[in-house]
C-alpha cells in the first residue's frame, strides 16, 4: 500500500539545535512537501518538491531547511532550532497529475526547550 | 499571503444531527476545493473534494457545497456519528498548482 511514513514520530531539543525530520514516500509520487500544523493556523506550507535535486520555497520557510535526495525521500532541517518551531509536523506527498490530492504522514511532534 | 478562512473553530454536535462548516476564499484562481479528515495522532486522509464547475458533490453522509459566486464552500454531515469526531481542513488550489492552501481547521465533537 502507497504510503508517506516520517520519522522519528516525537523530538526534543534544545534552543539552538539541529534537528533533521525524514520523510520517504512509496507512493511513486512526483511533489512532496513539508507542513507545519499549529492551532489556529492549520497547516502551513513550509519546503516542497517535485523531484530529486529540487527545492521549492513554501509560505513560511524561515529558519528551515530542506532537501530532497531521491524522489522518495525528503529532509526538513532545523540548524539552530527555536522554541517557535515547536509544532507539529506532517510531510505529504502527491502525484504531479491533475491537482491530485496529499498522502499525509503520520506526523513528528517537536519540542524546542 | 493567499487565504481560506474556516469557521467555526470548533463545534459538539450530538449524534444523528447535521454538521455543517464552512469556509470562505479570496483568490479567483482557485478552482479545486478538498476537504480533509484528521484524527488525534494521524495524518490528515482527504475525505471529499469538488472543482468550481460544480455546486454539490455526495458521498454517502457527507455532502459538499460550492458557491463561486460569494467564493464559499460548506460540508455538511448527516446523521453525525460518534466516529465522525476528528478535525476537519478545507483546502483550495487551482489545479495548474500543486500548493494547497488549508484552512485552520474544525474541531468536531459529535456526542452520543
Amino acid at each position: 500500500e502507497a504510503a508517506v511514513t516520517q520519522s522519528p514520530r516525537n523530538k526534543v531539543t534544545v534552543t539552538g539545535g539541529n534537528v533533521t525530520l525524514s520523510c520517504r514516500q512509496t507512493n511513486s509520487h512526483n511533489y512532496m512537501y513539508w507542513y507545519r500544523q499549529d492551532t489556529g493556523h492549520g497547516l502551513r506550507l513550509i519546503h516542497y518538491s517535485y523531484g530529486a535535486g529540487n527545492l521549492q520555497i513554501g509560505d513560511v520557510p524561515d529558519g528551515y531547511k530542506a532537501t530532497r535526495t531521491t524522489q522518495e525521500d525528503f529532509f526538513l532541517l532545523l540548524e539552530l532550532a527555536s522554541p517557535s518551531q515547536t509544532s507539529l509536523y506532517f510531510c505529504a506527498s502527491s502525484d504531479a497529475g491533475d491537482g491530485s490530492d496529499y498522502t499525509f504522514g503520520s506526523g513528528t511532534r517537536l519540542l524546542v526547550i | 499571503q493567499q487565504q481560506v478562512r474556516q469557521s467555526p473553530q470548533s463545534l459538539t454536535v450530538w449524534e444523528g444531527g447535521t454538521t455543517v462548516l464552512t469556509c470562505s476564499y479570496e483568490d479567483s484562481t482557485f478552482n479545486y476545493f478538498p476537504w480533509y479528515q484528521q484524527f488525534p495522532g494521524e495524518g490528515p486522509a482527504l475525505l471529499i473534494s469538488i472543482l468550481s464547475v460544480s455546486d454539490k458533490k455526495e458521498d454517502g453522509r457527507f455532502t459538499t457545497f460550492f458557491n463561486k459566486r460569494e467564493k464559499k464552500l460548506s460540508l455538511h454531515i448527516i446523521d453525525s456519528q460518534p466516529g465522525d469526531s476528528a478535525t476537519y481542513f478545507c483546502a483550495a488550489s487551482d489545479t495548474g498548482n500543486y500548493k494547497y492552501v488549508f484552512g485552520a481547521g474544525t474541531r468536531l465533537k459529535v456526542i452520543a
